[in-house]
């Protein structure tokens, strides 16, 4: 089966501009997740959808961070303005169930370097 | 709520020593538990997962991982190291009613 795939791989942007990742999950799952990973730390988890609905997004910077998952398959991450500290790797997961004890299965990431 | 702690940053081993790469985690009710592996620039891929059945649990590539209730562990083992396994390993949490919580993640390298 495909993977999780994530576009673009990188992305270089000036401090208070705007960028957006995109994320298509395996087909069929309906769980997706996005999750920031900042160099020497694990990810930790943005926010959470089920199929187009919103499941958690208590770290979601809301005043910044926005995302979407319209038709319940693929998703949109955007941060605007983005600030230095946002540098990051940005990982969609997608699930084939809603329970926490399903494996995640990761895509390749969206390096974001904010200069 | 729950956390992951991953003793040591660094773990540096010789082809064919023993792999040990630690976890200690923090629940208040009985976890989930898993370990990923991320390879250079990759995502992160499933070695294996608890999740209350046998506390001995095998995964790819020839790991393993013990969960120890008593000790609130989940190391990670691989009795032969082999050069394909240097990656960063991450470990991680769920109550089953809330999101995976990662460790900081354990960069293993291997001396050929």
């Amino acid at each position: 089966e495909a993977g999780v795939a994530q576009s673009p791989r990188y992305k270089i942007i000036e401090k208070r501009q705007s960028v957006a990742f995109w994320c298509n999950p395996i087909s069929g799952h309906a769980t997706l997740y996005w999750y920031q990973q900042i160099l020497g730390q694990g990810p930790k988890l943005l926010i959470q959808f089920q199929n187009n609905g919103v499941v958690d997004d208590s770290q979601l910077p809301k005043d910044r961070f926005s995302a979407e998952r319209l038709k319940g398959v693929d998703s949109t991450l955007k941060i605007q303005p983005a600030k230095l500290e946002d540098s990051a790797v940005y990982l969609c997961a997608s699930s084939l169930q809603g329970s926490y004890n399903s494996p995640l299965h990761f895509g390749n990431g969206t390096r974001l370097t904010v200069t | 709520a729950q956390s992951v702690t991953q003793l040591g940053s660094h773990v540096s081993v010789s082809e064919g020593a023993l792999v040990l790469l630690r976890c200690n985690y923090s629940s208040s009710v009985p976890p989930y538990l898993f370990w990923y592996v991320q390879y250079p620039n990759q995502g992160l891929q499933l070695l294996l997962k608890y999740t209350s059945a046998a506390t001995l649990v095998k995964g790819i590539n020839g790991f393993e991982a013990e969960f120890k209730k008593s000790e609130t562990s989940f190391h990670l083992t691989k009795p032969s190291a082999h050069m394909s396994d240097a990656a960063e390993y991450f470990c991680a949490v769920s109550e089953g009613n809330t999101p995976l919580v990662f460790g900081k993640g354990t960069r293993l390298s291997v001396i050929a």
